[in-house]
C-alpha cells in the first residue's frame, strides 16, 4: 500500500497570509489527525478527523482549521499568518483508535 | 504540552553497543508508542504497547512498561549507523481522546560507524 502523502512539501507564506495543507492518508485508513512540529514546542496535536467529522481538537487558536473530505483525504487551513506558525506539519493516518499511527513526510511551511 | 519527558536528550554510542532510552509521562494511558524521525522527516512508528502489557519486542527493539512509574523504555541492540535518528515516545490515553498522540521532547541517537 502506498503510504500517507502530503502536499505540498515545502511552502513559503508571508505574516498575514493563508495556507492550505493536504494529506492523503493510507487507503483503507479513515482516522486523520495533524500534528505541529517546532523546536521550541516539539510535536503538538492539532486535530484528528474520522468520517468526515472533527472528534479532536487541541490547544490551537482558531486560525487553524481542517476537514475531511469522503475519500478520507483530509486539509488543514492556516489564516492570518504569523511568524511562530513556522513549523512542519505532520499528518498521519489510522485504521482507527488506540491503534498505530502513520505519518507522511511533512510539509515544512515557513512564514516570513 | 508535552506528557513527559526523555532521557537522555542526546546519546552517542558506537556501532554494534545498545541504546537505552527512556520516557516518563503524566497521566493515566491507554498505550504508549515509540517513532522514529530521521533529518526533520515524518515519524516511523516502531512499536506499540497498551497499558496491560509489560514488555513487547521487535527485532531488534525491545520497549518495557511500567505504569505504576508511569515510565517506558527503549532498548536498541547491536546498533547499526542507520539507527541514528531522533527517536520519540507518545502516549494515548483512554476515554474520548480519539486519535490525539503526546509526544515526549525526544532522544537524539547518534551511532558512529
Amino acid at each position: 500500500k502506498a503510504g500517507v502523502t502530503q502536499t505540498p512539501r515545502y511552502l513559503i507564506k508571508t505574516r498575514g497570509q493563508q495556507v492550505t495543507l493536504s494529506c492523503s492518508p493510507i487507503s483503507g485508513h479513515r482516522s486523520v489527525s495533524w500534528y505541529q512540529q517546532t523546536p521550541g514546542q516539539g510535536l503538538q496535536f492539532l486535530f484528528e478527523y474520522f468520517s468526515e467529522t472533527q472528534r479532536n481538537k487541541g490547544n490551537f487558536p482558531g486560525r487553524f482549521s481542517g476537514r475531511q473530505f469522503s475519500n478520507s483525504r483530509s486539509e488543514m487551513n492556516v489564516s492570518t499568518l504569523e511568524l511562530g506558525d513556522s513549523a512542519l506539519y505532520l499528518c498521519a493516518s489510522s485504521l482507527g483508535v488506540r491503534l498505530e499511527q502513520y505519518f507522511g513526510p511533512g510539509t515544512r511551511l515557513t512564514v516570513t | 504540552s508535552q506528557q513527559g519527558e526523555e532521557d537522555p536528550q542526546a546519546l552517542s554510542i558506537q556501532e554494534g553497543e545498545n541504546a537505552t532510552m527512556n520516557c516518563s509521562y503524566k497521566t493515566s494511558i491507554n498505550n504508549l508508542q515509540w517513532y522514529r524521525q530521521n533529518s526533520g522527516r515524518g515519524l516511523v512508528h516502531l512499536i506499540l504497547i497498551r497499558s496491560n502489557e509489560r514488555e513487547k519486542h521487535s527485532g531488534r527493539l525491545r520497549v518495557t512498561l511500567d505504569t505504576s512509574k508511569k515510565s517506558s523504555s527503549l532498548l536498541i541492540t547491536a546498533s547499526r549507523a542507520a539507527d541514528t535518528a531522533s527517536y520519540f515516545c507518545a502516549t494515548e490515553s483512554g476515554g474520548t481522546s480519539y486519535g490525539k498522540l503526546t509526544f515526549g521532547q525526544g532522544t537524539i541517537l547518534t551511532v558512529h560507524p
